[in-house]
Order: structure tokens, then sequence, then C-alpha cells
């Protein structure tokens, strides 16, 4: 059975930096791109980050864009997202998806909150 | 970047009748490899989203029957045939054809009457 486990999710300061991480079992980890998409409170889905198989490509939405990373381990099959200097607008459940073309198989998700 | 725009953006339906779900594209999906990567998601209350069809018209592992997809360009629908309790939760279209980004319409809630 495919699984995608999130966690680091807290509530961080406004400036802050947190890293989530993805843990992942039931496929083969290595031979999948993969993806992080986030939800606000009540509001709809936002993709974030892709990373290639090996990580040598990588994309971020405008919003994240010099200030997330995405990273993968192919020997632990998880996958991170280090975040620095968040905001407020950051606030949101993030989501690890597997897959591109298609999202096929998501995380339950993890909460950060930007507040002070 | 693409935008998908979702219509309506909540629909109520009485168990057993059909509902219909439109997604507008700023720009064809067209890919130039003749596939159409637009797909389709329901996210149900409290739960991450789930896959329902795939590359327009493609039903996903398990996915019933009564749902179905459709479309062309720039025009798209997902169609439920016979709306059952369990169909409830936000209806989200998304498209991998021109990327990054990735983009989403902005979701349609169905209620059951």
């Amino acid at each position: 059975e495919v699984q995608l486990v999130e966690s680091g999710g807290d509530l961080v300061q406004p400036g802050g930096s947190l890293r989530l991480s993805c843990a992942t079992s039931g496929f083969t980890f290595s031979n999948y791109e993969m993806n992080w998409v986030r939800q606000a409170p009540g509001k709809g889905l936002e993709w974030v980050s892709y990373i290639s198989r090996s990580g040598n490509t990588k994309y971020y939405a405008d919003s994240v864009k010099g200030r997330f990373t995405i990273s993968r381990d192919n020997a632990k099959s998880s996958l991170y997202l280090q975040m620095n200097s968040l905001r407020a607008e950051d606030s949101a459940v993030y989501y690890c998806g597997r897959d591109l073309p298609d999202i096929d198989h998501w995380g339950q998700g993890t909460l950060v909150t930007v507040s002070s | 970047d693409i935008v998908l725009t979702q219509t309506p953006l909540s629909l109520s339906v009485t168990p057993g009748q059909p509902a219909s779900i439109s997604c507008k594209s700023s720009q064809s999906l067209l890919h130039s490899d003749g596939k159409t990567y637009l797909y389709w998601y329901l996210q149900k209350p409290g739960q991450s989203p789930q896959l329902l069809i795939y590359e327009l018209s493609n039903r996903f592992s398990g996915v019933p029957d009564r749902f179905s997809g459709g479309g062309s360009g720039t025009d798209f629908t997902l169609k439920i045939s016979r709306v059952e309790p369990e169909d409830v939760g936000v209806y989200y279209c998304m498209q991998t054809t021109q990327l990054p980004p990735i983009t989403f319409g902005q979701g349609t809630r169905l209620e059951i009457k």
C-alpha cells in the first residue's frame, strides 16, 4: 500500500524557518517525481514545488521562490521542504504528492501556522 | 500561467440525480504529444484530495463508473451520472500540460439535498 506521511508542521513566528518531511513507503520512491501542495485554511489547493526523480530538477511557485527549498533522500525514501523567511500567508496544510503529470497519491498533510 | 476557472462554485444535488462541473482553461491544454493533462480530484471533508480522473477522461483505479470526464481544448467537464451521499466534498480540476506552475481550479463544493 502506498503511504505518504508528512511531519514537521508547527506554529512559527513570521520570519522563522521550518523543515517539513514526507516519509514514504509501499513503492520505489526513487522511481517517482514528487510535489508539495498546500491549502490555506478554508481555501483551495496551491502547488508549491516539484522535484525530479534524481533531484536534479526543481520547480517552485513564484510565491515561495527564493524562500523554500525542496529536496529528497532516495536512500531514505523521503521528501523534504525547507521553508525560510516564513510569512503569515504561508500558513496552510502542506501535502506531499506523488508523481507527475498526475499527482496520484497524497499524504494526510501537516499544518504550518505562521503567527506571532 | 494557465488559469483554470470552475463553475459552479457550489451545487446541491438530490441523491440519484446527475451533476456536472465545468472547468475552463485560459489556454489550450492539448499537449504537443497529443495528450490533455487535465485531472479531477475530490477532497472529501477532513481528507486529502483523491484522484478521480486522469488525462481528461480516464477513471483512476477504484473510481466508480458514475464519474466521467470529457471536453477538449479549453473546456472540460466532470459528470456524475447519479450522485450518491459519499460524493460530498470539493471537486478540483488541475492541469499539468504547461508547467511550472501546476495550477488548480478554485474548487466546486458539492452537497446533498
